[in-house]
């Protein structure tokens, strides 16, 4: 059965870059079809789609977003992350990694890692 | 982009009550249109995919219908366990997008 896990820093500064990293067990991220993204969740609110990719190269960014995220794969540690650059306090959110096969919706989530953007 | 408008905002019923659940689209989404259950503090939890197909393992009390720009997820006899948010997401086009969400709380 696969499973993710998100980590990373809990807490960020402002302006700084946001790291995260998700590790997958149960299953391969070359698995061809299969797309490889991100979910944040401010606190009390509500889910923002940030993006995902695919071993192939295919890659969708949510525009909003789209000028400072950064979504790779490592396929020789089996992991995939998340890069956000000149973060605000905006920026604190729970932040899930998921696994969708196009044309399903998102079927697999992590546990979410909470960040938090503050100096 | 897509937006979705999921209303209401927030359902009381009480356990044995049938809840409805509705999501409309600015553009057809075909059925290209998931549901999501989210309880406190865990990742949201599939619940309907393609509109009207459960996903594995969840209950038949809870049913998806619709196509196009209207949907509706129903739940037709609530257990304690339901009373959860509860969002719909289209995975139709980039972005993908989510509604803001249904409250469904205790009466």
């Amino acid at each position: 059965q696969l499973q993710l896990q998100e980590s990373g820093p809990g807490l960020v500064k402002p302006s700084e870059t946001l790291s995260l990293t998700c590790s997958v067990s149960g299953g391969s991220i070359s698995s061809t079809g299969y797309y490889w993204g991100w979910v944040r969740q401010p606190p009390g609110k509500g889910l923002e789609w940030m993006g995902s990719l695919s071993y192939s190269g295919s890659t969708y960014y949510n525009p909003p977003l789209k000028s400072r995220v950064t979504m790779s794969l490592d396929t020789s540690k089996n992991q995939f992350s998340l890069k956000l650059t000149s973060v605000t306090a905006a920026d604190t959110a729970v932040y899930y990694c998921t696994r969708h096969r196009p044309p399903a919706p998102l079927t697999v989530w992590g546990q979410g890692s909470l960040v938090t953007v503050s100096s | 982009e897509i937006v979705l408008t999921q209303s209401p905002g927030t359902l009381s019923l009480s356990p044995g009550e049938r809840a409805t659940l509705s999501c409309r689209a600015n553009q057809s989404v075909s059925s290209y249109l998931a549901w999501f259950q989210q309880k406190p503090g865990q990742a949201p939890r599939l619940l309907v995919h393609g509109a009207s197909s459960r996903a594995a393992g969840i209950p038949d009390r809870f049913s998806g219908s619709g196509s196009g720009t209207d949907f509706t997820l129903s739940i037709s006899r609530l257990e304690p366990e339901d009373f959860a948010v509860y969002y719909c997401q289209q995975y139709g086009s980039s972005p993908y997008t989510f509604g803001q969400g249904t409250k469904l709380e205790i009466k």
